[in-house]
């Protein structure tokens, strides 16, 4: 399977806290990216880095890529109790479709 | 502008059964997509459509299918439905595929087989 993994499976952290997630892959890509998803809902793009970055940011959050290493981080600075949620990395192996992590489920304490 | 909409949002099924969802993409988007969330196996491409074409195709038996009209609108469908297809279903869409630029999501449509 390309799917990849997130680590950790779930992170609770007060608010104000700095939350980070780690992704994963298996398959070189062309780009990869985020999604969070509120409970039961649709899935919101988050953010895009393509593989010839290494690092890129969008308001609180910051994301990495290291295509040797196969993987990727998601840090959330400054927490907020909305940000509460699943977050998934997804890549596109190539294809047409994206491939998704497993998902971290972060649960931000007020 | 209106984003990806999905009908219905919940569907109960019963096994046998057959059922079709729909998915209207945002405008001017010809990349329909669709996935399968379930808690076992997470979220699990199916097939995607550009310009009425099947462009790819997940792991899926042959009980799935789909099919994208002129105005890129999309439908699937799951025939002889069985319990283990119970799960939420997600539609996106994209200008022209999701290798390059960002997808969205519908709501999903929440299918429950009984």
């Amino acid at each position: 399977s390309q799917q990849g993994e997130e680590d950790p499976q779930a992170l609770s952290i007060q608010e104000g806290e700095n939350a980070t997630m780690n992704c994963s892959y298996k398959t070189s890509i062309n780009n990869l990216q985020w999604y969070r998803q509120n409970s039961g809902r649709g899935l919101v793009h988050l953010i895009l880095i393509r593989s010839n970055e290494r690092e890129k940011h969008s308001g609180r959050l910051r994301v990495t890529l290291d295509t040797s290493k196969k993987s990727s981080s998601l840090l959330i600075t400054a927490s907020r109790a909305a940000d509460t949620a699943s977050y998934f990395c997804a890549t596109d192996g190539g294809a047409n479709n994206l491939f998704f992590g497993t998902g971290t489920r972060l649960t931000v304490i007020p | 502008k209106a984003g990806v909409t999905q009908t219905p949002r919940y569907l109960i099924k019963t096994r046998g059964q057959q059922v079709t969802l729909s998915c209207s993409p945002i405008s001017g988007h010809r990349s329909v997509s669709w996935y399968q969330q379930t808690p076992g196996q997470g979220l699990q491409f199916l097939f995607e459509y550009f310009s009425e074409t099947q462009r790819n195709k997940g792991n899926f038996p042959g009980r799935f299918s789909g099919r994208q009209f002129s105005n890129s609108r999309s439908e699937m469908n799951v025939s002889t439905l069985e319990l283990g297809d119970s799960a939420l279903y997600l539609c996106a869409s994209s200008l022209q595929g999701q290798f390059s630029t960002e997808a969205f999501f519908g709501q999903g449509t929440r299918l429950t087989v009984v």
